[in-house]
Protein backbone atom coordinates (compact mmCIF):
# COMPACT_ATOMS: atom_id res chain seq x y z
CA UNK A 1 0.00 0.00 0.00
CA UNK A 2 0.85 4.00 -0.73
CA UNK A 3 2.23 5.24 2.26
CA UNK A 4 1.89 9.40 2.67
CA UNK A 5 3.62 10.49 6.09
CA UNK A 6 2.86 13.50 7.40
CA UNK A 7 5.55 14.52 10.22
CA UNK A 8 3.17 16.09 12.89
CA UNK A 9 -0.30 16.14 13.44
CA UNK A 10 -0.15 18.45 15.66
CA UNK A 11 1.88 21.82 15.96
CA UNK A 12 1.15 25.19 18.13
CA UNK A 13 3.33 27.77 16.43
CA UNK A 14 3.30 31.55 17.57
CA UNK A 15 2.80 34.69 14.96
CA UNK A 16 5.55 35.06 12.77
CA UNK A 17 6.93 31.97 12.96
CA UNK A 18 8.37 30.06 10.17
CA UNK A 19 6.40 26.41 10.05
CA UNK A 20 8.11 23.24 8.03
CA UNK A 21 5.13 20.89 7.25
CA UNK A 22 6.88 17.74 5.91
CA UNK A 23 5.29 14.72 3.62
CA UNK A 24 6.74 12.04 2.30
CA UNK A 25 5.55 9.02 0.30
CA UNK A 26 7.12 5.34 -0.42
CA UNK A 27 5.65 4.62 -3.74
CA UNK A 28 7.19 6.50 -6.08
CA UNK A 29 4.23 8.87 -6.87
CA UNK A 30 5.01 11.79 -9.54
CA UNK A 31 2.62 14.13 -7.91
CA UNK A 32 1.89 15.63 -4.48
CA UNK A 33 -0.17 17.66 -3.48
CA UNK A 34 -0.90 20.53 -0.05
CA UNK A 35 -4.26 20.68 0.88
CA UNK A 36 -5.92 23.05 3.33
CA UNK A 37 -9.03 21.71 4.90
CA UNK A 38 -11.47 24.43 6.88
CA UNK A 39 -15.15 23.55 8.06
CA UNK A 40 -17.62 24.25 5.63
CA UNK A 41 -14.69 24.86 3.23
CA UNK A 42 -14.08 21.49 1.83
CA UNK A 43 -10.59 20.76 0.37
CA UNK A 44 -8.48 23.68 -1.19
CA UNK A 45 -5.17 23.49 -2.67
CA UNK A 46 -2.57 25.70 -1.72
CA UNK A 47 0.11 24.17 -3.87
CA UNK A 48 1.05 20.85 -6.19
CA UNK A 49 3.99 19.72 -7.58
CA UNK A 50 4.26 17.19 -10.35
CA UNK A 51 8.35 16.49 -10.70
CA UNK A 52 11.75 16.92 -8.55
CA UNK A 53 11.75 20.84 -8.42
CA UNK A 54 8.46 21.75 -10.02
CA UNK A 55 5.75 23.30 -8.56
CA UNK A 56 2.46 25.15 -9.32
CA UNK A 57 0.18 27.15 -7.10
CA UNK A 58 -3.52 25.85 -6.71
CA UNK A 59 -6.08 27.95 -5.61
CA UNK A 60 -4.97 29.41 -2.42
CA UNK A 61 -1.06 29.74 -2.45
CA UNK A 62 -0.48 33.19 -0.34
CA UNK A 63 1.46 33.15 2.68
CA UNK A 64 2.54 29.65 1.69
CA UNK A 65 5.99 28.03 -0.04
CA UNK A 66 6.69 24.59 -0.93
CA UNK A 67 10.02 22.99 -1.74
CA UNK A 68 10.67 19.35 -3.74
CA UNK A 69 14.32 18.65 -3.64
CA UNK A 70 13.43 14.50 -4.07
CA UNK A 71 10.59 12.69 -5.39
CA UNK A 72 9.63 11.24 -2.45
CA UNK A 73 9.14 14.45 -0.23
CA UNK A 74 7.11 17.49 -0.48
CA UNK A 75 7.45 20.11 2.37
CA UNK A 76 5.11 23.35 3.25
CA UNK A 77 6.26 26.59 4.14
CA UNK A 78 5.01 29.74 6.30
CA UNK A 79 7.15 32.27 6.02
CA UNK A 80 5.31 33.64 8.96
CA UNK A 81 2.58 32.18 10.28
CA UNK A 82 -0.42 34.03 10.83
CA UNK A 83 -3.48 32.98 12.93
CA UNK A 84 -5.50 32.95 9.92
CA UNK A 85 -3.27 29.89 8.85
CA UNK A 86 -4.35 27.89 11.71
CA UNK A 87 -5.93 24.53 9.76
CA UNK A 88 -5.93 21.22 9.28
CA UNK A 89 -3.00 20.71 6.76
CA UNK A 90 -3.12 17.50 4.47
CA UNK A 91 -0.66 15.87 1.83
CA UNK A 92 -1.95 14.01 -0.74
CA UNK A 93 0.23 11.98 -3.61
CA UNK A 94 -0.99 10.48 -6.79
CA UNK A 95 0.85 8.16 -9.55
CA UNK A 96 0.70 10.49 -12.74
CA UNK A 97 -2.14 12.58 -14.22
CA UNK A 98 -3.81 12.07 -17.25
CA UNK A 99 -6.88 10.22 -18.31
CA UNK A 100 -8.98 8.79 -15.31
CA UNK A 101 -7.83 6.27 -14.18
CA UNK A 102 -6.60 4.48 -10.88
CA UNK A 103 -2.71 6.60 -11.27
CA UNK A 104 -5.41 9.32 -10.69
CA UNK A 105 -6.43 8.65 -7.07
CA UNK A 106 -5.10 10.36 -4.42
CA UNK A 107 -3.58 8.91 -1.33
CA UNK A 108 -3.60 11.02 1.68
CA UNK A 109 -1.93 11.72 4.66
CA UNK A 110 -3.14 11.89 8.36
CA UNK A 111 -2.90 15.39 8.32
CA UNK A 112 -1.28 18.12 10.34
CA UNK A 113 -3.36 20.33 12.60
CA UNK A 114 -1.43 23.86 13.09
CA UNK A 115 -2.39 26.43 15.57
CA UNK A 116 -0.99 29.72 15.55
CA UNK A 117 -1.53 31.98 18.43
CA UNK B 1 -23.24 28.83 -6.29
CA UNK B 2 -21.00 26.00 -5.56
CA UNK B 3 -19.76 24.25 -8.52
CA UNK B 4 -19.64 20.61 -6.30
CA UNK B 5 -22.84 20.64 -4.04
CA UNK B 6 -23.69 17.60 -1.62
CA UNK B 7 -26.46 17.04 0.17
CA UNK B 8 -27.47 16.46 3.29
CA UNK B 9 -24.52 18.40 4.96
CA UNK B 10 -25.80 16.65 8.34
CA UNK B 11 -26.99 12.85 8.45
CA UNK B 12 -27.68 10.81 11.64
CA UNK B 13 -29.82 7.47 11.05
CA UNK B 14 -29.77 4.35 12.60
CA UNK B 15 -28.04 1.21 12.22
CA UNK B 16 -28.67 -1.00 9.81
CA UNK B 17 -30.70 1.61 7.90
CA UNK B 18 -29.60 2.80 3.78
CA UNK B 19 -27.94 5.93 3.49
CA UNK B 20 -27.77 8.01 0.05
CA UNK B 21 -25.59 10.89 0.24
CA UNK B 22 -25.70 13.12 -3.48
CA UNK B 23 -23.31 15.24 -5.42
CA UNK B 24 -24.10 17.50 -7.94
CA UNK B 25 -21.57 19.35 -9.52
CA UNK B 26 -22.04 22.30 -12.17
CA UNK B 27 -19.07 21.63 -14.71
CA UNK B 28 -17.82 19.34 -17.17
CA UNK B 29 -16.18 16.48 -15.07
CA UNK B 30 -13.64 13.61 -16.59
CA UNK B 31 -14.30 11.59 -13.41
CA UNK B 32 -16.16 11.55 -10.20
CA UNK B 33 -14.55 10.70 -6.64
CA UNK B 34 -16.05 9.87 -3.45
CA UNK B 35 -13.85 9.39 -0.51
CA UNK B 36 -14.39 9.01 3.54
CA UNK B 37 -13.04 11.08 6.69
CA UNK B 38 -12.90 9.76 9.73
CA UNK B 39 -12.58 12.13 12.89
CA UNK B 40 -9.08 12.88 13.05
CA UNK B 41 -8.26 13.19 9.75
CA UNK B 42 -7.09 10.81 7.23
CA UNK B 43 -9.28 10.66 3.54
CA UNK B 44 -9.32 7.40 1.99
CA UNK B 45 -10.31 7.33 -1.20
CA UNK B 46 -13.40 5.19 -1.92
CA UNK B 47 -14.66 5.25 -5.70
CA UNK B 48 -13.50 6.60 -8.61
CA UNK B 49 -16.16 7.32 -11.20
CA UNK B 50 -16.53 7.89 -15.04
CA UNK B 51 -19.66 6.48 -15.99
CA UNK B 52 -22.32 3.93 -14.57
CA UNK B 53 -21.81 2.24 -10.94
CA UNK B 54 -18.99 0.89 -9.15
CA UNK B 55 -19.67 -1.48 -5.56
CA UNK B 56 -16.94 -2.16 -3.07
CA UNK B 57 -18.54 -4.32 -0.04
CA UNK B 58 -21.58 -2.17 1.40
CA UNK B 59 -20.66 0.81 -0.56
CA UNK B 60 -22.21 2.04 -4.44
CA UNK B 61 -21.47 4.65 -6.29
CA UNK B 62 -23.30 5.58 -9.26
CA UNK B 63 -23.02 8.61 -11.59
CA UNK B 64 -25.58 10.26 -14.10
CA UNK B 65 -23.26 12.06 -16.20
CA UNK B 66 -26.32 13.49 -18.05
CA UNK B 67 -27.90 15.01 -15.23
CA UNK B 68 -24.20 15.86 -13.54
CA UNK B 69 -25.68 13.89 -10.33
CA UNK B 70 -23.91 10.74 -8.76
CA UNK B 71 -25.17 8.98 -5.79
CA UNK B 72 -23.36 7.18 -2.62
CA UNK B 73 -25.16 4.69 -1.16
CA UNK B 74 -24.90 2.79 2.04
CA UNK B 75 -26.61 -0.56 2.68
CA UNK B 76 -26.75 -1.82 5.95
CA UNK B 77 -25.09 0.63 8.33
CA UNK B 78 -22.92 0.04 11.11
CA UNK B 79 -21.48 2.53 13.78
CA UNK B 80 -18.22 2.21 11.73
CA UNK B 81 -19.48 3.57 8.75
CA UNK B 82 -20.14 7.47 10.66
CA UNK B 83 -17.27 9.55 9.27
CA UNK B 84 -17.56 12.44 6.70
CA UNK B 85 -18.26 11.13 3.32
CA UNK B 86 -16.29 13.90 0.25
CA UNK B 87 -17.33 14.09 -3.24
CA UNK B 88 -14.73 15.87 -5.46
CA UNK B 89 -15.23 15.80 -9.70
CA UNK B 90 -12.15 16.09 -12.49
CA UNK B 91 -12.19 19.05 -14.23
CA UNK B 92 -12.19 17.84 -17.89
CA UNK B 93 -9.23 19.10 -20.05
CA UNK B 94 -7.46 19.98 -16.83
CA UNK B 95 -4.96 17.36 -15.84
CA UNK B 96 -4.86 18.79 -11.92
CA UNK B 97 -7.75 20.73 -11.03
CA UNK B 98 -10.25 18.83 -8.61
CA UNK B 99 -13.12 20.59 -7.15
CA UNK B 100 -14.06 19.22 -4.20
CA UNK B 101 -17.83 19.41 -2.10
CA UNK B 102 -17.82 20.65 1.49
CA UNK B 103 -18.62 16.99 2.92
CA UNK B 104 -22.05 15.25 4.31
CA UNK B 105 -21.14 13.93 8.16
CA UNK B 106 -22.49 10.92 8.77
CA UNK B 107 -23.33 9.49 12.09
CA UNK B 108 -24.82 5.92 12.20
CA UNK B 109 -26.58 5.41 15.91
CA UNK B 110 -26.59 1.59 17.12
Amino acid sequence: DVKVTQSSRYLVKRTGEKVFLECVQDMDHENMFWYRQDPGLGLRLIYFSYDVKMKEKGDIPEGYSVSREKKERFSLILESASTNQTSMYLCASSLSFGPPSGANVLTFGAGSRLTVL
Amino acid sequence: KNEVEQSPQNLTAQEGEFITINCSYSVGISALHWLQQHPGGGIVSLFMLSSGKKKHGRLIATINIQEKHSSLHITASHPRDSAVYICAVNVVDSNYQLIWGAGTKLIIKP
